[in-house]
């Protein structure tokens, strides 16, 4: 079964903090990898989006890498600010699965304290 | 505005009764997507949609009926609503650039 992992579910950091929150897949056949903000109560806002052919993606202090050898991909948040207080979410699209579909993982609570 | 419209943003219904969530787009993007978030669950898929007239079941799709006459309309209709559908509810497009959500529809089944 091809699954999403978000490790660790809930982190805490001081404001101005460098981080790296952790997404694994099960499968290292992808298509891409989308990176997601949401909010409480909010929709999801898309982040950074990796194509299986590339190893990263920038927004300015936002950095997503791509490993599919080892099926990992990690959010880097730079200068961490407490408006990035929220949950990021990873999303692959698997290669083997019909109809371009994202299969999630579960989350992880950011919160960036002042 | 461009992006995805999904209303109503909030819903109370009683059990048994039938409800329709709506969901529009402003693009053209052939795939469009239901999907409910619950806690301890995550994201799921319901159904989703290749293009108009064409749809198929995800991964929860018990209960749900979808329908896409239109490329730009994607409605969800809960045909006998159950306690065990109380969810929030994200209606997406998918395009070269990703995925994008709408706002969701919080569903409260009493």
């Amino acid at each position: 079964k091809q699954e999403v992992t978000q490790i660790p579910a809930a982190l805490s950091v001081p404001e101005g903090e460098n981080l790296v929150l952790n997404c694994s897949f099960t499968d290292s056949a992808i298509y891409n990898l989308q990176w997601f903000r949401q909010d409480p109560g909010k929709g999801l806002t898309s982040l950074l989006l990796i194509q299986s052919s590339q190893r990263e993606q920038t927004s300015g202090r936002l950095n997503a890498s791509l490993d599919k050898s080892s099926g990992r991909s990690t959010l880097y948040i730079a200068a961490s600010q407490p408006g990035d207080s929220a949950t990021y979410l990873c999303a692959v699209r698997f290669e083997e699965t019909s109809g371009s579909r994202l299969t999630f993982g579960e989350g992880t609570q950011l919160t960036v304290n002042p | 505005d461009a992006g995805i419209t999904q209303s109503p943003r909030y819903k109370i219904t009683e059990t048994g009764r039938q409800v329709t969530l709506m969901c529009h787009q402003t693009w053209s993007h052939s795939y469009m997507f239901w999907y409910r978030q619950d806690l301890g669950h995550g994201l799921r898929l319901i159904y989703y949609s290749a293009a108009a007239d064409i749809t198929d079941k995800g991964e929860v799709p018990d209960g749900y009926v979808v329908s896409r006459s239109k490329t730009e309309n994607f409605p969800l209709t809960l045909e006998s609503a159950t306690r065990s559908q109380t969810s929030v509810y994200f209606c997406a497009s998918t395009s070269v650039g990703g995925y994008t959500f709408g706002s969701g529809t919080r569903l409260t089944v009493v």
